[in-house]
């Protein structure tokens, strides 16, 4: 199994301001995932995190919106930049790792933004 | 059209029922398929994979039909616990993960 945090767990921030949100993984991984799930709607993958290269990001995602650092096979970023509402949005970080019978896929716990 | 589909529900169910929900994806060419529940302000957590064969877990049943690109989930005997949105969701190439909208599943006492 993998154990995931994320920093913070919630904020309200400024439009026209950045956060930066912090995945820490208990355990080494390859790829980590960024996904954002707005308010009553299901998950959309925004990017994937590699270790050593720059993120690949999914169709209407861009890396000066959503950037996003890799130092480690640990830990990753992602930054929202330059907020608006409609950022307003839970983020989470996701990672494959060995499950009881397979891999599967761990989600961190989220962090919850609203942007006024 | 979506690449997976599900009723969103609610599905207003009393406690002991059974319970079916239905997926549809697009994309032939998946491999692998999961249901996953997510709970209030919760993450998504693995709720079972699906199997060609079909596959049981206790009260949960899944199903895959790939000729109609259809997954299924069956909960028999609803528990009060298992008030939750139910998420399908499909692999593609490179372990990307497709996720239809969820159905909300609500069990009254």
């Amino acid at each position: 199994s993998a154990v995931i945090s994320q920093k913070p767990s919630r904020d309200i921030c400024q439009r026209g301001t950045s956060l930066t949100i912090q995945c820490q993984v208990d355990s080494q991984v390859t790829m980590m995932f960024w996904y954002r799930q707005q308010p009553g709607q299901s998950l959309t993958l925004i990017a994937t995190a590699n270790q050593g290269s720059e993120a690949t990001y999914e169709s209407g995602f861009v890396i000066d919106k959503f950037p996003i650092s890799r130092p480690n096979l640990t830990f990753s970023t992602l930054t929202v930049s330059n907020m608006s509402p409609e950022d307003s949005s839970i983020y989470l970080c996701s990672v494959w790792a060995a499950g009881t019978a397979s891999y599967e896929q761990y989600f961190g716990p989220g962090t919850r933004l609203t942007v006024t | 059209r979506k690449e997976v589909e599900q009723d969103p529900g609610p599905f207003n169910v009393p406690e002991g029922a059974t319970v079916a929900f239905n997926c549809t994806y697009s994309n032939s060419a998946s491999q692998s398929f999961f249901w996953y529940r997510q709970d209030c302000r919760k993450e998504p957590k693995l709720l079972m994979s699906v199997y060609s064969s079909g596959n049981e877990d206790g009260r949960f049943t899944a199903q895959l039909n790939r000729a109609s690109q259809y997954i299924s989930l069956l909960i028999r005997d609803s528990k009060l616990s298992d008030s939750a949105t139910y998420l399908c969701v499909v692999n593609g190439a490179g372990n990307m993960l497709t996720f239809g909208g969820g159905t909300r599943l609500m069990v009254k006492p």
